[in-house]
């Protein structure tokens, strides 16, 4: 596609519940990122994709969360077991290689009540 | 200590102002220098890359100071739609680029 992809564009959902969110990179971008900004906050790295390399989870805050990038294109985080402190926008980028610029989705903005 | 730091601001300028941004990094290995622009509620985008040799479009110059680790984002003649978040990114050897937290620019008439 022209952009980077994500849905959904919002999601409320109850604590305790699961969420799972996705994103579809540039085509032909083999870097993907994760990043999530809370109200007023920066932005918080989560996780990076970079080919059919091993992701650097690093960014993660627990256990709860997970993501996966199947065939080097399409990803998926996911949060188990939501808590209100997870509530966020949650931002994906892809970029051509390690040493270019990063190109956004419009975010997921998620509502944990 | 955080790896990218930038002044929270908000500058308050008026048109036509002439306005700089700086912004220091920790990781002295990072390799790749840009300067994205946030609007209220919107995704980041990319305003300009810095390169070492410093690079100017239109209004706008960004340069790198790799030996004092800081980069800067100078703006000219501002207009009111200049107004925004303006992000410094830094990637470094772990090729994750590492977001400052930003400087607000409110430009008014």
């Amino acid at each position: 596609g022209a952009g980077v992809s994500q849905s959904p564009s919002n999601k409320v959902t109850e604590k305790g519940k699961d969420v799972e969110l996705r994103c579809d990179p540039i085509s032909g971008h083999t870097a993907l990122y994760w990043y999530r900004q809370s109200l007023g906050q920066g932005l918080e790295f989560l996780i990076y994709f970079q080919g059919n390399s091993a992701p650097d989870k690093s960014g993660l805050p627990s256990d709860r969360f997970s993501a996966e990038r199947t065939g080097g294109s399409v990803s998926t985080l996911t949060i188990q077991r939501t808590q209100q402190e997870d509530s966020a926008v949650y931002l994906c980028a892809s970029s051509l290689g390690v040493l270019d610029g990063y190109t956004f989705g419009s975010g997921t903005r998620l509502t944990v009540v | 200590r955080k790896e990218v730091e930038q002044d929270p601001g908000p500058f308050n300028v008026p048109e036509g102002a002439t306005v700089a941004f700086n912004c220091t990094y920790s990781n002295s290995a990072s390799q790749s220098f840009f300067w994205y622009r946030q609007d209220c509620r919107k995704e980041p985008k990319l305003l300009m890359s810095v390169y070492s040799s410093g690079n100017e479009d239109g209004r706008f110059t960004a340069q790198l100071n790799r030996a004092s680790q800081y980069i800067s984002l100078l703006i000219r003649d501002s207009k009111l739609s200049d107004s925004a978040t303006y992000l410094c990114v830094a990637s470094g050897g772990s090729y994750i680029p590492t977001f400052g937290r930003g400087t607000s620019l409110i430009v008014h008439p």
